[in-house]
């Protein structure tokens, strides 16, 4: 069974370009999360979906990031302008129902210029 | 966002050597995870923790589940050098939600 797919692995840009992840979770798996991670610490949560609805997005920066899970499967993290300070790893887990195990994607490392 | 104290912060061990880590927090979680992360990939599940003093072996690592519900232990006995790697500790007070600590780089010697 395939795990958590992201892509791209890798994404280096110029401040102020626009950028998307994407994120496919393990097949059934309802509750999707997307988490940043900064060099030397613990992911943190942005955002996440339970199905199609966000129903935690309490730590996203909505003034330049946006998520969108628009059919309940696969979502896509956008951010629009990007910032020096958002370099960084990008996760996305899954999990059978919001309280079962989360299973990460290898993330997506984002380098801004 | 909140993190947990996780210590310590980098050991680096002979192989063979046992490694102790622990993780702390401020309030009471319902489950302990413990996670390892590889240059380059995501974090992978190691063991599972739902009850106070519960203690579970995986292979050569055992976790505890603190009885304060605050505190969580990881064990590594006879390290290899595949051991080598970042350590989270991850707790969950019962709503999808996972706080992480910042991580216990072990690093091991052949």
């Amino acid at each position: 069974e395939a795990g958590v797919v992201q892509s791209p692995r890798y994404k280096i840009i110029e401040k102020k370009q626009p950028v998307a992840f994407w994120c496919n979770p393990i097949s059934g798996h309802n509750t999707l999360y997307w988490y940043l991670q900064n060099l030397g610490q613990g992911p943190e949560l942005l955002i996440r979906y339970e199905n199609e609805e966000a129903v935690d997005d309490s730590q996203l920066p909505k003034d330049r990031f946006s998520a969108e899970r628009l059919k309940g499967v696969d979502s896509t993290l956008k951010i629009q302008p990007a910032e020096l300070g958002d370099s960084a790893v990008y996760l996305c887990a899954s999990s059978l129902a919001p309280q079962s195990i989360q299973y990460f994607g290898a993330g997506t490392r984002l380098s801004v210029l | 966002g909140q993190q947990l104290n996780q210590s310590p912060q980098s050991m680096f061990i002979q192989e063979g050597e046992d490694v102790s880590m622990n993780c702390t927090s401020s309030s009471i979680f319902n489950t302990w995870l413990w996670y390892k992360q590889d240059p380059g990939e995501g974090p992978v599940l190691l063991i599972a923790l739902y009850k106070a003093g519960e203690l579970t072996s995986n292979g050569r690592l055992t976790a505890q589940f603190g009885i304060t519900r605050k505190d969580s232990f990881l064990n590594i006995s006879a390290s290899i050098p595949s051991d080598v790697g970042i350590y989270f500790c991850a707790g969950s007070a019962g709503y999808s939600t996972l706080t992480f600590g910042k991580g216990t780089m072990l690093l091991v010697s052949p």
